[in-house]
């Protein structure tokens, strides 16, 4: 079956302790992102990979780092979180431009 | 950048009418706009997708429309159904080389109340 999956799916966690939230698809995508959905802010997109050690920042990148290493992986580090990061995240996966992305089930992060 | 905005951002309706939401966005290049669902405690999934070559395209009960001279498109859903009741957002992206996220609107909570 595809899809994109994310683990943890809930964290709770304290400030500064450093996480890392994985992401992995099964389509041999090239095009991977990481979102943030927050309340009355919609999705925005925090990083972007075009391919393997391809990255690039999206809308809202500052406390998050990313790596692509694999073409399948695309974890989301947070070296060190804070509460405003507190929010629901997703990983997605598109073929290419112009192409369906499809989207992990979500990982909901609480920074205390 | 582009910028894409969604609107309204609540509409309920009756069971069995018609729901219409609209996006405009800002970057005149864009030429790819997917509406997707987004049920509760998932994530989004695309529903329907309408490139600029053409002004309107129909999935059963959805259809999807682009005014590329306005700069606007817009979901129609014909005939709600309590299943249809979910967030949806509209995204626009351009094709071409380098950079081309998609650039998504804000949402909108659409209710279907049988």
């Amino acid at each position: 079956e595809a899809q994109v999956t994310q683990n943890p799916r809930y964290l709770i966690t304290v400030t500064g302790k450093k996480l890392t939230v994985t992401c992995s698809q099964n389509m041999n995508h090239e095009y991977m992102s990481w979102y943030r959905q927050d309340p009355g802010l919609g999705l925005r997109q925090i990083y972007y990979s075009m391919n393997v050690e391809v990255t690039d920042k999206g809308d809202v990148p500052e406390g998050y780092k990313v790596s692509r290493k694999e073409k399948r992986n695309f974890p989301l580090i947070l070296e060190s979180p804070s509460p405003n990061q507190t929010s629901l995240y997703f990983c997605a996966s598109r073929v290419g431009r112009g192409h369906e992305q499809y989207f992990g089930p979500g990982t909901r992060l609480t920074v205390t | 950048g582009e910028n894409v905005e969604q609107h309204p951002s609540t509409l309920s309706v009756q069971e069995g009418d018609s729901a219409v939401i609209k996006c405009t966005y800002s970057d005149s290049a864009s030429n790819y706009f997917p509406w997707y669902k987004q049920e509760l405690g998932k994530g989004p999934q695309l529903i329907i997708d309408i490139r600029s070559n053409v002004g309107e395209k129909k999935d059963q009960r959805i259809a999807v429309t682009l005014n590329k001279t306005a700069k606007h498109f817009s979901l129609h859903i014909t005939e709600t159904q309590p299943e249809d009741s979910a967030v949806y957002f509209c995204a626009a992206s351009r094709g071409g080389s380098g950079n081309t996220p998609l650039v998504f609107g804000k949402g909108t909570r659409l209710s279907v109340i049988a």
